[in-house]
């Protein structure tokens, strides 16, 4: 099982960045998606999540209508847009595969089973 | 939205028992999942589901929840314990992340 990051770099505020996720070893278009960051020197802050097929999308208040998270399951590939970026969007980002826990055909929670390496977002001037 | 506490620090000596905890508001009516990272590398899942160990982690890593108390313990604390630990909730509509607990092995 794998997961690599791409797609980081130094942008300026208000610009964009989209981030990519390749993976292999599993059946992708099986799991649920996460995008985690880590700011310098700070703890883990979710950003999004995708369903298995794509239908279902969350957000973190810090990213919502300015993120968007989606993924390719025919290309194996997860991926987020990142719009109007500003200096807090700073940080490492990883993508890691959902788990989830089913009650009568309804997932009820979703954790983080196998993580990337992360790719490194600076938004500075 | 939920919130989770965790000591900013624990400090355990070579060969003892670490508790780390992750506090909440009835936490346990909630399924907690917990993580470590090491200085300079992505986290790892230790605990999932409770008290769950994950393919690979060793069973001196184990879990508890009830009231309003998670728990990681860690038994026979080795030098590679050493980490940031985070413990983790899902809020039915987002994933929610206690601030992280560092673990010193002295």
């Amino acid at each position: 099982v794998q997961l690599v990051e791409s797609g980081g770099g130094v942008v300026q505020p208000g610009r964009s960045l989209r981030l990519s996720c390749a993976v292999s070893g599993f059946s992708f278009s099986s799991f649920p998606m996460h995008w985690v960051r880590q700011a310098p020197g700070k703890g883990l802050e979710w950003v999004a999540l995708t369903s298995y097929d794509g239908r279902k999308t969350y957000y973190a208040d810090s990213v919502k209508g300015r993120f968007t998270i989606s993924r390719d399951n025919s290309k194996d590939t997860l991926y987020l847009q990142m719009n109007s970026l500003k200096s807090e969007d700073t940080a490492v980002y990883y993508c890691a595969r959902g788990g989830t826990v089913v009650v009568i055909s309804t997932v009820v929670d979703y954790y983080m089973d196998v993580w990337g390496k992360g790719t490194t977002v600076a938004v500075s001037s | 939205s939920y919130e989770v506490t965790q000591p900013l620090s624990v400090s355990v000596a070579l060969g003892q028992t670490a508790r780390l905890t992750c506090g909440g508001n009835n936490i346990g009516s909630e399924h907690v999942h917990w993580y470590q990272q090491k200085p300079g590398q992505a986290p790892v899942m230790v605990m999932y589901r409770d008290n769950k160990r994950p393919s690979g982690i060793p069973d001196r890593f184990s879990g508890s929840n009830s009231g309003n108390t998670a728990t990681l313990t860690i038994s026979r604390v080795q030098a590679g314990d050493e980490a940031d630990y985070y413990c983790q909730v899902w809020d039915s509509i987002t994933v929610v992340f206690g601030s992280g607990t560092k673990v010193t092995v002295l």
